[in-house]
């Protein structure tokens, strides 16, 4: 089956610590995505990437980290630098940037402890 | 960034009936895409129109795009209990590199 995988579906952090969300796609999408979502909200992006070896910051990258070493996986760290990190984590990956649809995950729930 | 800004916030109806959401944006764009997000899911790409096309239908759905008002509708036909979602639009412009959702259209459809 192809698609994008995020996992744990639900995370639970004690205040202070890193914790690392993991997406991984099979299909083959060189552009991929995180959004953050707060109950009642929209998706507000945090870091996208384009390419292998590249990527930017969204609209809320501060307390996050990302990495792009390899096309299908893209993961996550919440940082302890994060004042606020409970919410709904969601990946998304798209094969271009221009005119394409992008395919989402189903989500990875965090909540600080 | 861009972003869309979705109207009304919620909507409630009776199934059968039409459903009509809005999409406002700032800026020019390339195009707009329309999703859907079930409870608690990740988002589900409904249609995408582009800048030189004013309107595209899929379905029951119908999406209209009117760049000299930097407004965009989705029209849902014939409505079922299963159409119950909230729904986000996402305008594109090329420059900026990616697109933004706003907060959403919350749909109720009642059966």
């Amino acid at each position: 089956d192809g698609g994008i995988t995020q996992s744990p579906k639900y995370l639970f952090r004690k205040e202070g610590q890193n914790v690392t969300l993991s997406c991984e796609q099979n299909l083959n999408h060189d552009a991929m995505y995180w959004y953050r979502q707060d109950p009642g909200q929209g998706l507000r992006l945090i870091y996208y990437s384009q390419i292998v070896n590249d990527f930017q910051k969204g609209d809320i990258a501060e307390g996050y980290s990302v990495s792009r070493e390899k096309k299908e996986s893209f993961p996550l760290t919440v940082t302890s630098a994060q004042k606020n990190p409970t919410a709904f984590y969601l990946c998304a990956s798209s094969p271009c940037i221009v005119d394409c649809e992008a395919f989402f995950g189903q989500g990875t729930r965090l909540t600080v402890v | 960034s861009q972003q869309g800004e979705e109207d009304p916030q919620a909507l409630s109806i009776q199934e059968g009936e039409n459903a009509t959401m809005n999409c406002s944006y700032k800026t020019s764009i390339n195009n707009l895409q329309w999703y859907r997000q079930n409870s608690g899911r990740g988002l589900v790409h409904l249609i995408l129109i582009r800048s030189n096309e004013r309107e595209k239908h899929s379905g029951r759905l119908r999406v209209t795009l009117d760049t000299s008002k930097k407004s965009s509708s989705l029209l849902i036909t014939a409505s079922r209990a299963a159409d119950t979602a909230s729904y986000f639009c996402a305008p594109l412009n090329t420059n900026a590199g990616k697109s933004t959702f706003g907060d959403g259209t919350t749909l109720t459809v009642k059966p």
